[in-house]
């Protein structure tokens, strides 16, 4: 069936380092792709999206491509702050409207 | 105004008991849905209503009964609770069923079964 895989955490930085978060998808069709954000103690916030091959999702310096032909939709942003860490979470939009979602990424950045 | 609320946002309880979780959108929007998060993280859909109708009902024990009034509100009921059903369990809605329509999230409810 349709699935999400990213990559496992934690995720340790220093701030104003590089950032990826690898994502891949199984899926029949032509799903949306998501990334959604969790900080602490709060609910699920969508961060980007992409609907269609080679469509870049961009929101408050993250960036994420869907690629079809290697079923990726990696996060990335350029200079991580103190303020990102959270859990980070890839997810797809099935055929049938059922939203599958990867198993989350905790990503901590230290000052 | 909050757009996705849930109530309560912290619930304890003892096996056994039965209790409900309530979900309010106030975007206008047709689908609503349930979702179940684990110690992990890891998230799962449970339910999902378009309309008020019944649309994604996943693998869940029929200790758990949806409800949905209006098209505004999708509250989850549980019966019998067992210490497996301690997760935060998230709410959400989007506009409809199309494929791209983003799903928005409420703040969740901490579920805590003794």
């Amino acid at each position: 069936g349709d699935s999400v895989t990213q990559m496992e955490g934690p995720v340790t930085l220093s701030e104003e380092a590089f950032l990826t978060i690898n994502c891949t998808y199984t899926a029949t069709g032509y799903p949306s792709l998501f990334w959604y954000v969790q900080y602490p103690g709060e609910g699920l916030q969508l961060l980007l999206k992409a609907t269609k091959a080679d469509d870049k999702g961009s929101n408050k310096g993250f960036e994420a491509t869907y690629r079809k032909e290697t079923t990726s939709f990696h996060l990335e942003k350029g200079s991580v702050q103190v303020s990102d860490s959270a859990v980070y979470f890839c997810a797809l939009i099935t055929n049938n409207n059922d939203m599958r979602f990867g198993a989350g990424t905790r990503l901590t950045v230290k000052p | 105004d909050t757009a996705v609320s849930q109530t309560p946002k912290y619930l304890v309880t003892q096996m056994g008991n039965d209790k409900s979780i309530k979900c309010e959108q106030n975007l206008g929007h047709d689908t609503m849905y349930w979702y179940k998060q684990d110690s992990k993280k890891f998230l799962k859909i449970m339910f999902s209503y378009n309309n008020k109708e019944l649309i994604i009902n996943e693998t869940v024990p029929n200790r758990f009964s949806p409800k949905s009034p209006d098209k505004a509100h999708l509250n989850l009921h549980i019966n019998s609770l067992e210490l497996g059903d301690s997760a935060v369990y998230f709410c959400a809605s989007s506009q409809s069923t199309g494929v791209s329509d983003t799903q928005y999230f409420g703040p969740g409810t901490r579920l805590t079964v003794l």
